[in-house]
Parts: structure tokens; C-alpha cells; sequence
């Protein structure tokens, strides 16, 4: 069984330019997680999409955003980059289960870094 | 609100020797208690987890025990390996968190064995 992907593996932008990062989960999983791991911080919850719709968000400012597509891979979207969105980005799946927390099998990430 | 805390590193040990990785929590009710491990330059993987108090997670040689009146969930292996150093870190799910669910972190204890 194929794990989650993450592309792509590494991104280098320069500040305000858009990042688009790309993840897909497990086959039968349906919720898609993202994290930021930046140097120091340890992992920040992002967002959490499941069954196409954003169900949780983390204290993360607007320019961070994402869509969960019908196939349930997903995409995250970075506008107007900060030196500091500098870090990894873990992409995580599972399965949903209304009461219970499922656990999150995570991919390789992307390492996005902001010139 | 619910929070891990997790033993500083990093922690350097010899081949074979004994390792403990301290990781206690706070949260209303039971949450599940996961271990993870990172190992360099890749993402994160499931090491083991727990899902109700006195439940013993076990994988690899490590284990980690679940236990309400401490709230700990410490990380134990009794004879590590070079193979072993990676970023290790533990963290819960909040139950019935509905829509709020997210899985919450320590900031990670990096291991270092040396042969």
C-alpha cells in the first residue's frame, strides 16, 4: 500500500511570491492534515480538510489556505511569503471517524525555503 | 487547554544502552497518546500509541505505557542502536474533540547513539 505523497520535496521562493504544495493521502483515507516544522518550533497544526471541506484551522494568518479536492488530495497554498514560512511541511492522513481520533500517517513533507 | 511536554535533548547514549524519553500531558478526559519518530532528513513516522490508561504501545523495541495517574507516557527502549537516533516526538488527540480535533505535540527529543 502506497503511503502519503508530498510534492514536491524541496521549493525555493523568494519573498511575496505564492507556494503550492501538493499531498495525497493514503487510498481510503478521506482527512488530510498539514503541519509546519520550522527550525525551533517544533510541529504547528495548519489545517484540516476531510471530506472536501476545511474543518479546523491552526492560528495561522489567511495567506495560509488549501482545498481538499474529490479524489481527497489536497493542496496548500502559501501567498505573499515571509522569511519566516521558511521550514517543513508535513502532510498527514487518516481516517474519519466522527468520535474518535483516527491516527495520522505522515509523508515525507515539502521544505519550502524563502529567500 | 491540553498540552505534551516532552524531556529536552538532545540525549546522546552508547550502543545498548538504556533509553527513557520523558513525555507527560495535560487533558480533560482520555485522549489517545501517540509516539513518533523522525528520522534525518525524512518525515515522521508512527512509532507506537495507546489509546486508554494502563495500554502498553510497543514497536521496535520500544514501548511506552500508558498511565492516567501521571499523565505520562514515557518512551523506553532497553538497548538502542545507531539505527536508533532520530527526533522522537509524543503527542496526544483530544477524544471527542468533534470538529476541534487535532493531534497536539511536544517539541521533540533528538537522540544520538553512538556505536
Amino acid at each position: 500500500e502506497a503511503g502519503v505523497t508530498q510534492s514536491p520535496t524541496h521549493l525555493i521562493k523568494t519573498r511575496g511570491q505564492q507556494a503550492t504544495l501538493r499531498c495525497s493521502p493514503i487510498s481510503g483515507h478521506t482527512s488530510v492534515y498539514w503541519y509546519q516544522q520550522a527550525l525551533g518550533l517544533g510541529l504547528q497544526f495548519l489545517l484540516w480538510y476531510d471530506e472536501g471541506e476545511e474543518r479546523n484551522r491552526g492560528n495561522f494568518p489567511p495567506r495560509f489556505s488549501g482545498r481538499q479536492f474529490p479524489n481527497y488530495s489536497s493542496e496548500l497554498n502559501v501567498n505573499a511569503l515571509e522569511l519566516e514560512d521558511s521550514a517543513l511541511y508535513l502532510c498527514a492522513s487518516s481516517y474519519t471517524d466522527r468520535g474518535s481520533q483516527e491516527t495520522q500517517y505522515f509523508g515525507p513533507g515539502t521544505r519550502l525555503l524563502v529567500l | 487547554g491540553n498540552s505534551v511536554t516532552q524531556m529536552e535533548g538532545p540525549v546522546t547514549l552508547s550502543e545498548e544502552a538504556f533509553l527513557t524519553i520523558n513525555c507527560t500531558y495535560t487533558a480533560t478526559g482520555y485522549p489517545s497518546l501517540f509516539w513518533y519518530v523522525q528520522y534525518p532528513g525524512e518525515g515522521l513516522q508512527l512509532l507506537l500509541k495507546a489509546t486508554k490508561a494502563d495500554d502498553k504501545g510497543s514497536n521496535k523495541g520500544f514501548e511506552a505505557t500508558y498511565r492516567k495517574e501521571t499523565t505520562s507516557f514515557h518512551l523506553e527502549k532497553g538497548s538502542v542502536q545507531v539505527s536508533d537516533s532520530a527526533v522522537y516526538f509524543c503527542a496526544l488527540s483530544e477524544p471527542y474533540a468533534g470538529n476541534n480535533r487535532k493531534l497536539i505535540w511536544g517539541l521533540g527529543t533528538s537522540l544520538a547513539v553512538n556505536p
